[in-house]
C-alpha cells in the first residue's frame, strides 16, 4: 500500500528547532516529487516546499515565509523525507503534511499530518 | 507568486442539487511543456486533503464521476452534478505550474 507517515511534531519555543520525518512506503520517494504543506489552525492550506524527483535533479524549493529557515532533505536508505525547521516563529504553528505526486501535476498521496506548536 | 482566487468562499447546497466552484489564477497556468497544472482537492474536518482532479479535468482513481473539472488559462471550475452528504467539507484549487505552488483560499461546501 502506498502511504506516507509523518512524525516529529510537538511543542517548541520561539527560536527553537524541530525536525519532521515522513516515511514513505509502497514506493521510492526519490522517484517522485515530494512536498510539505501546512495548515494553521482554522486556516487554509499553505505550500511550504518541495523536493523534486531524482530525474528532475533532486532540487529543493521553498515558499518565501520559510526560505532560509527550513530545509528539506531525504534519506534514500530509509525512504524518508525530512523537514528541518529552524528559528521557529509562532506563525509556524500548524499541522504539517507530507505529500507525494504520482500523477502529473497532482499531489495524490497525503500523510495524516503532524502538529507543530510554537509557543512560549 | 501566482495568486489563486476561489469563489464562492461558502456554498450552501441542497442534497441532490448541483454545485459549482470557481478558481481564477493571477496569471496563466499553462506550463512551458504545454500542460496546465491545476488541481482540485477536498478536505473533510480533521482529515488530510484528498486529490480529486488534476490537470484541470482528470479525475483521480476512485473519484465519483459526479465531479468534473473544466477551464483553461486562468479560469477554472469544479462542478458536482448532484451533491451527496459525503461531499461536505472544504474544496481547494491548487497550481503546480510554477513554484511557489499556491492554493486558493478554500470553499466550504455545506448542506442546507
Amino acid at each position: 500500500e502506498v502511504q506516507l507517515v509523518e512524525s516529529g511534531g510537538g511543542l517548541v519555543k520561539p527560536g527553537g528547532s524541530l525536525r519532521l520525518s515522513c516515511v514513505a512506503s509502497g514506493f521510492t520517494f526519490s522517484n517522485v516529487y515530494m512536498s510539505w504543506v501546512r495548515q494553521a489552525p482554522g486556516k487554509g492550506l499553505e505550500w511550504v516546499g518541495r523536493l523534486t524527483s531524482r530525474v528532475a535533479g533532486g532540487r529543493t524549493d521553498y515558499s518565501s515565509p520559510v526560505k532560509g529557515r527550513f530545509t528539506i532533505s531525504g534519506d534514500d536508505s530509509k525512504n524518508t523525507l525530512y523537514l528541518q525547521m529552524n528559528s521557529l516563529r509562532t506563525e509556524d504553528t500548524a499541522v504539517y503534511y507530507c505529500t507525494s505526486s504520482h500523477v502529473a501535476g497532482g499531489f495524490d498521496i497525503w500523510g495524516q499530518g503532524t502538529m507543530v506548536t510554537v509557543s512560549s | 507568486d501566482i495568486v489563486m482566487t476561489q469563489t464562492p468562499l461558502s456554498s450552501p447546497v441542497t442534497l441532490g442539487q448541483p454545485a459549482s466552484i470557481s478558481c481564477r489564477s493571477s496569471q496563466s497556468l499553462v506550463n512551458s511543456d504545454g500542460n496546465t497544472y491545476l488541481s482540485w482537492l477536498h478536505q473533510r474536518p480533521g482529515q488530510p486533503p484528498r486529490l480529486l482532479i488534476y490537470q484541470i479535468s482528470n479525475r483521480c482513481s476512485g473519484v465519483p464521476d459526479r465531479f468534473s473539472g473544466s477551464g483553461a488559462g486562468t479560469d477554472f471550475t469544479l462542478k458536482i452534478s448532484r451533491v451527496e452528504a459525503e461531499d461536505v467539507g472544504v474544496y481547494y484549487c491548487m497550481q503546480v505550474t510554477q513554484h511557489p505552488y499556491t492554493f486558493g483560499q478554500g470553499t466550504k461546501l455545506e448542506i442546507k
